[in-house]
């Protein structure tokens, strides 16, 4: 089945380490999205990609970075500039940017705390 | 500035209630769409729904049913007869027009519904 996978479910960050999230997809969507999501504020977008090698700021990307080398692959690094990481993170595609009434695909999410 | 305001934070109804989840939405774009996602506890966000803006019909999927008023710029939510299973977070949300020329999603805070048996 197609779908978006993330990795791992959890994960726990230590003082001034950086740390990489996975998303993998396998519906041959163009774009890819990741947000933050903490209690009561919804999701936020961090960052999104409209086609492979480019990429986007979304409105909270000050302490993450991502990259985008392969159209099924979109990794989201949470770096030590950003002092408050615990949160839960979600993946998410559409087949393009282009067409404002597409839905989006989600996966499980990675829920990130500090240590 | 567009914006998508769910009020209701938390809603508990017993089994078999019927329960609206109410949101609004604030846009200068003419065309734009509207979506329902639904977060059960394992985490992923699940679409129910999406309505454009020239499209005022309401729509029954089953227990569910929206409401689109454009007058009021709402786009309510309603399950009859809840069940256990409808327990989850709901989020609206809007498409909105990015620099770039694509779109982004813009997502309401989301309203917790449980259902007790």
């Amino acid at each position: 089945d197609g779908g978006i996978t993330q990795s791992p479910k959890y994960l726990f960050r230590k003082e001034g380490q950086n740390v990489t999230l996975s998303c993998e997809q396998n519906l041959n969507h163009d774009a890819m999205y990741w947000y933050r999501q903490d209690p009561g504020q919804g999701l936020r977008l961090i960052y999104y990609s409209q086609i492979v090698n480019d990429f986007q700021k979304g409105d909270i990307a000050e302490g993450y970075s991502v990259s985008r080398e392969k159209k099924e692959s979109f990794p989201l690094t949470v770096t030590s500039a950003q002092k408050n990481p615990t949160a839960f993170y979600l993946c998410a595609s559409r087949r393009t940017t282009r067409d404002r009434g597409q839905p989006q695909h989600f996966g499980d999410g990675t829920r990130l705390s500090i240590l | 500035a567009q914006k998508v305001t769910q009020a209701q934070t938390e809603i508990s109804v017993v089994e078999k209630e019927d329960v609206t989840l109410d949101c609004v939405y604030e846009t200068r774009d003419t065309t734009y769409y509207l979506f329902w996602y639904k977060q059960p506890p394992s985490g992923e966000l699940v679409f129910l729904i999406r309505r454009n803006s020239f499209d005022e019909q309401n729509e029954i999927s089953g227990r569910y049913s929206w409401n689109f008023q454009k007058s009021t710029s709402s786009f309510n939510f309603t399950i009859t007869a809840s069940q256990v299973v409808d327990s989850a977070v709901y989020f609206c949300a809007l498409s909105e027009a990015g620099l770039d020329g694509g779109f982004k999603t813009i997502f309401g805070a989301g309203t917790r519904l449980f259902v007790k048996a």
